[in-house]
């Protein structure tokens, strides 16, 4: 059974940048896309942006100027660096399994960590 | 990129049938036959539970089912249970080559 773990700070501070970790376990990240997605309380999922296994990645428009992902292989993780951090990224960020492009649906979700922005 | 939009609420009684509603665009849901359905219960992680429009991920009850007409998609639970009170959000793939959810759709099982 596939999990992913996030991992990171719960408060990061406003223009500082916010980095998270995800752990895949229970099968290899050089398969699939991971994506991050994230949640602010009470909305909508807002998609962040993905890597593949071969390390290609593809990023949210709205978030592309400050987002990148990275693929670590070696310790089957991946992350997120997100910068100049204003209370607006406050949300539950979650890593999921997706097909990549031309596909539907993120199968395999982490339980989500919450990371707020405040002084 | 627009997100698309779904009911606040809808209720049913229990082994009743309901219908949750997901509008977008041509450029999302009605381009493509890649819309998904996920349930979250309160502080959990959403769970896949229809994924290319009608396809059930396995495990997943055959009481969930999906269906489009043009840029609207839908959600059907069948037989309704306790269990199946949550939040429900659609997704959809879209041709700038990003994933967009619903605002979400609160089910209550009276």
């Amino acid at each position: 059974q596939v999990q992913l773990q996030e991992s990171g700070p719960g408060l990061v501070k406003p223009s500082e940048t916010l980095s998270l970790t995800c752990t895949v376990s229970g099968g290899s990240i050089s398969s699939f896309y991971w994506s991050l997605i994230r949640q602010p309380p009470g909305k909508r999922p807002e998609w962040i942006g993905y890597i593949s296994y071969s390390g290609n990645t593809n990023y949210n428009p709205s978030l592309q100027s400050r987002v990148t992902i990275s693929l670590d292989p070696s310790k089957n993780q991946f992350s997120l660096r997100l910068n100049s951090v204003t209370a607006a990224d406050t949300a539950v960020y979650y890593c999921a399994r997706g097909y990549g492009p031309g596909t539907a649906g993120f199968d395999y979700w982490g339980l989500g960590t919450l990371v707020t922005v405040s002084s | 990129q627009s997100a698309l939009t779904q009911p606040a609420s809808v209720s049913g009684s229990p082994g009743q049938s309901i219908t949750i509603s997901c509008t977008g665009t041509s450029s999302d849901v009605g381009g493509y036959n890649y819309v998904s359905w996920y349930q979250q219960h309160p502080g959990k992680a959403p769970k896949l539970m229809i994924y290319d429009v009608s396809k059930r991920p396995s495990g997943v009850s055959n009481r969930f089912s999906g269906s489009k007409s043009g840029n609207t998609a839908s959600l059907t639970i069948s037989g309704l249970q306790a269990e199946d009170e949550a939040d429900y959000y659609c997704g959809s793939y879209t041709s700038s080559i990003t994933w967009v959810f619903g605002g979400g759709t609160k089910l209550t099982v009276l």
